[in-house]
């Protein structure tokens, strides 16, 4: 595998389900994301990750929760999730230097319904 | 609040017509720009960038874009498109300050034979 992974693909949950999305990164990159990517709004970034750290949070509610266990993985587990919360979430990685940018890969995303 | 602004949310025209997609951002301070290309069922990935020097930037498959300073501009035009073109494409702005990248809205553009 190279690139950037996303597992599963499609999920649909129920509101009181809880459920992870699995990101798997190949590049030996020390920065990782999620993104949302909902009809009609521009990308939101949601966390960022860098040397499994949680750098930033980007007012996301509660019932969205992230891990990173290494440089390679990251999750994101969902639980008690409304409607409005389906959407594709994307997962992206980059090799982050301080304050200098550095192309961000992203993976296919997992387009996630809520019932 | 940074914000970045694509100014068409829909495109639509034939093969061989030129193309110029518009993005403004309004962060004041040192910026790199981006394009990034959607094309049906997959990924995100990079068109071009802009970090310094002559504004006018060459990407993949025939794009260009203008980073017009002045403007907060970063134009992506193609010359002549293909219907394999047919995408959605997205403006981005980072500010290295939260290394933090700020997507546009998206310009869904569709290329007819």
């Amino acid at each position: 595998e190279t690139g950037v992974t996303q597992t599963p693909r499609h999920l649909v949950m129920g509101m009181t389900n809880k459920k992870s999305l699995k990101c798997e990164q190949h590049l030996g990159h020390n920065a990782m994301y999620w993104y949302k990517q909902s009809a009609k709004k521009p990308l939101e970034l949601m966390f960022v990750y860098s040397l499994e750290e949680r750098v930033e949070n980007n007012s996301v509610p509660s019932r969205f929760s992230p891990e990173c266990p290494n440089s390679s993985h990251l999750f994101l587990h969902l639980h008690t999730l409304q409607p409005e919360d389906s959407a594709l979430y994307l997962c992206a990685s980059s090799q982050e230097h301080r304050g200098r940018y550095n192309e961000q890969f992203f993976g296919p995303g997992t387009r996630l319904t809520v019932l | 609040a940074q914000s970045v602004s694509q100014h068409n949310h829909h495109v639509i025209l034939s093969e061989a017509a030129s193309l110029e997609l518009g993005c403004n951002y309004s962060y004041g301070g040192t910026v790199n720009l981006f394009w990034y290309v959607q094309y049906p069922g997959q990924h995100l990935q990079l068109l071009l960038k802009y970090f310094s020097g002559d504004p006018l930037v060459k990407g993949i498959k025939g794009f260009e874009a203008e980073f017009i300073k002045s403007k907060f501009s970063f134009n992506l035009r193609k010359p002549s498109v293909q219907w394999s073109d047919t995408a959605e494409y997205f403006c981005a702005v980072y500010k290295a300050a939260g290394n933090k990248l700020t997507f546009g809205g998206g310009t869904r553009v569709l290329v007819k034979p």
